[in-house]
């Protein structure tokens, strides 16, 4: 049973680029959330996807967006990057229904680095 | 919004003794409490997590108790391993459809010296 699986993972950026993360969910799970984990901190809640729609979302500015695909799949897109956006990039995924819908389980992130 | 904190930052112990953290959190609706173990290079860990309609929840050497009063909750760690060195973050969340959005704390560096 694969987990989230995440691409890329490595990624070198200059500032005032754009760029664009992907997530693939656990088996059975339809609900993708996005973090942000700078270095020596917690991860930060950017923004939650389910059935195609943004539900919920942290304190980031629009230059963060996202989107979910039908087959549960979600980017995470980041325009005009700033030095401050390099961190570590997290996807966790949980059922939307069903037992357990409160766990959620992280893929191994993408790191970007902004020069 | 949601504030946990949690403490220590850095926890040193020997193998075979216990190791404690702890965190609070700020938002009485919180009542699930996740904690994740993270090693270098690799993405956060699912190790245990406690809702609030319980007090303790145990899973061989790790437990978590939980007093919704003083809105504080702690992982122990018996038996200390040396692969146990990791990263462990608390987090909290609102269960619900909807509102599952997970605070975490700023993580506890835990090293076991053999």
């Amino acid at each position: 049973d694969a987990g989230v699986t995440q691409s890329p993972t490595h990624l070198i950026k200059t500032r005032g680029q754009q760029v664009t993360l992907r997530c693939s969910p656990k088996s059975g799970h339809d609900t993708v959330s996005w973090y942000q984990q700078a270095l020596g901190q917690g991860p930060q809640f950017i923004f939650q996807y389910y059935e195609e729609e943004e539900r919920q979302r942290g304190n980031f500015p629009d230059r963060f967006s996202g989107h979910q695909f039908p087959n549960y799949s979600s980017e995470l897109n980041v325009n005009a990057l700033l030095l401050g956006d390099s961190a570590l990039y997290l996807c966790a995924s949980s059922p939307l229904a069903g037992g357990s819908t409160d766990t959620q389980y992280f893929g191994p992130g993408t790191r970007l680095t902004v020069l | 919004g949601e504030n946990v904190e949690q403490h220590p930052s850095t926890l040193s112990v020997q193998e075979g003794d216990s190791a404690v953290i702890k965190c609070t959190y700020s938002d009485s609706a919180s009542n699930y409490f996740p904690w994740y173990k993270q090693e270098l290079g690799k993405g956060p860990q699912l190790i245990i997590d406690i809702r609030s309609n319980v007090g303790e929840k145990k899973d061989q050497r790790i437990a978590v108790t939980l007093n919704k009063t003083a809105k504080h909750f702690s992982l122990h760690i018996t038996e200390t391993q040396p692969e146990d060195s990791a990263v462990y973050f608390c987090a909290a969340s609102i269960s619900g459809t909807g509102r599952r959005a997970l605070t975490f704390g700023s993580g506890t560096r835990l090293q076991v010296q053999p």
